[in-house]
């Protein structure tokens, strides 16, 4: 079993609609989560940590469940620009980042 | 925000050649560094863990002796691709831990390593 677990996608929306991703993780040990964003032949750049608390940045939503070993992020008001593809990772200390294999976003006119 | 680039992005290669790949952290230090490999529509996997002044540590299943870590100073290190073959062909990108912020990666652009 994969240690951070996507759903690959895509997801194939239209502009203004919202959309959520899932992810999961194994290792109970994970210390924190973030969600990185990673276009096409790019390097993967941070969207925002998540925390249990839940936060928040503009159109961005990201949570996070321990409980159940549960992240997501919720994209409000999709634009064409967050066409790309949001990978889920933990780190599990040891400065270490575990990646998902991401899910893919297409925002459609 | 921290800067990280990477040298060269791309480059094209005749197998059994060796291939370096340097990763600079621009406006911090990093002991630390890490290099990941991707493939195509693949995660990113860690290779191996650069430590400034000591040897790197490398993930299960990577050869150290074919893909050679050195972490010279603060600010660079390199990665090379020791007698290349077609299954190494892949994007190679480099993060850099900024020390001022414990867990904050900052990522090169990668280098797109073509073995023919």
């Amino acid at each position: 079993r994969k240690e951070v677990e996507q759903d690959p996608g895509p997801f194939n929306v239209p502009e203004g609609a919202t959309v959520a991703f899932n992810c999961t993780y194994s290792n109970s040990a994970s210390q924190s989560f973030f969600w990185y964003r990673q276009d096409c032949r790019k390097e993967p750049k941070l969207l925002m940590s998540v925390y249990s608390s839940g936060n928040e940045d503009g159109r961005f939503t990201a949570q996070l469940n321990r409980a159940s070993q549960y992240i997501s992020l919720l994209i409000r008001d999709s634009k064409l620009s967050d066409s790309a593809t949001y990978l889920c990772v933990s780190h599990t200390g040891f400065q270490k980042l575990v990646f998902g294999t991401g899910t893919r976003l297409l925002v459609s006119p | 925000g921290a800067v990280v680039s990477q040298h060269p992005s791309w480059v094209i290669c005749k197998s059994g050649t060796s291939v370096k790949i340097e990763c600079r952290s621009l406006d911090f230090q990093a002991t630390t560094m890490f290099w990941y490999r991707q493939f195509p529509k693949q995660s990113l996997m860690l290779m191996a863990t650069s430590n400034e002044g000591s040897k790197a540590t490398y993930e299960q299943g990577v050869e150290k002796d074919k893909f050679l870590i050195n972490h010279a100073s603060l600010t660079l290190s390199t990665l090379t691709v020791t007698s290349a073959h077609p299954e190494d062909s892949s994007f190679y990108i480099c993060s850099a831990r900024d020390e001022r912020f414990t867990d904050t990666q900052y990522f090169g652009p990668g280098t797109r390593l073509t073995v023919l």
